[in-house]
């Protein structure tokens, strides 16, 4: 039963160094999102997707970019690392029904020195 | 537009204590509500979730929420704190079919004996 996983849990990047955070889901949700979580601001929305091909910015996506080739993926790419991108990642899943539950993955803790 | 105001960053409370959490949404459709628990180093675990049917939702570990359309309000509450009730407390609302979801900036509750 895995739900929604993300890789990696931990890594630390270089200023200006590339990397990509994965996400996958097994529940067949066509809904899929990325956010950020940063002390006193609460999670902010990168990216999101309603189905494979479709994706939309959220509240912060500059620095991200993101892609969804198949309903399971959705990865988040961060195109040249900066000290601000410093924070915990999170992706999320649900079916697209509003009332449905999201259900979010165990995050992944990205340092940039 | 969306948006979620939590009313109180921390939130102390003695151990047997009533719970109060307060979440104030702003939707321009009918909403649907959801509050969430973050334990230390950990993803984010549904608590419980309005959608349209009854105004009282209960959720799991004794929590409950009431939804006041009136007062665009969707407080958080628990009759008497436990130690393990320790944790960060996010409201969120989603406003419609294929829609993301945002997050309010959190409340942390404390519980001390």
């Amino acid at each position: 039963n895995a739900g929604v996983t993300q890789t990696p849990k931990f890594q630390v990047l270089k200023t200006g160094q590339s990397m990509t955070l994965q996400c996958a889901q097994d529940m067949n949700h066509e809904y899929m999102s990325w956010y950020r979580q940063d002390p006193g601001m609460g999670l902010r929305l990168i990216h999101y997707s309603v189905g494979a091909g479709i994706t939309d910015q959220g509240e912060v996506p500059n620095g991200y970019n993101v892609s969804r080739s198949t309903t399971e993926d959705f990865p988040l790419r961060l195109l040249s690392a900066a000290p601000s991108q410093t924070s915990v990642y999170f992706c999320a899943s649900s079916y697209v029904d509003g009332g449905n539950t999201i259900y979010f993955g165990e995050g992944s803790w990205l340092t940039v020195v | 537009a969306q948006s979620v105001t939590q009313l109180g960053s921390h939130v102390s409370v003695s151990e047997g204590a009533l719970v109060l959490l307060r979440c104030n949404y702003s939707s321009s459709v009918p909403p649907y509500l959801f509050w969430y628990v973050q334990y230390p180093n950990q993803g984010l675990q549904l608590l419980l979730k309005y959608t349209s049917a009854a105004t009282l939702v209960k959720g799991i570990n004794g929590f409950e929420a009431e939804f006041k359309k009136s007062e665009t309000s969707f407080h958080l509450t628990k009759p008497s704190a436990h130690m393990s009730d320790a944790a960060e407390y996010f409201c969120a609302v989603r406003s419609g079919t294929a829609s993301k979801l945002t997050f309010g900036t959190g409340t942390r509750l404390q519980v001390t004996l």
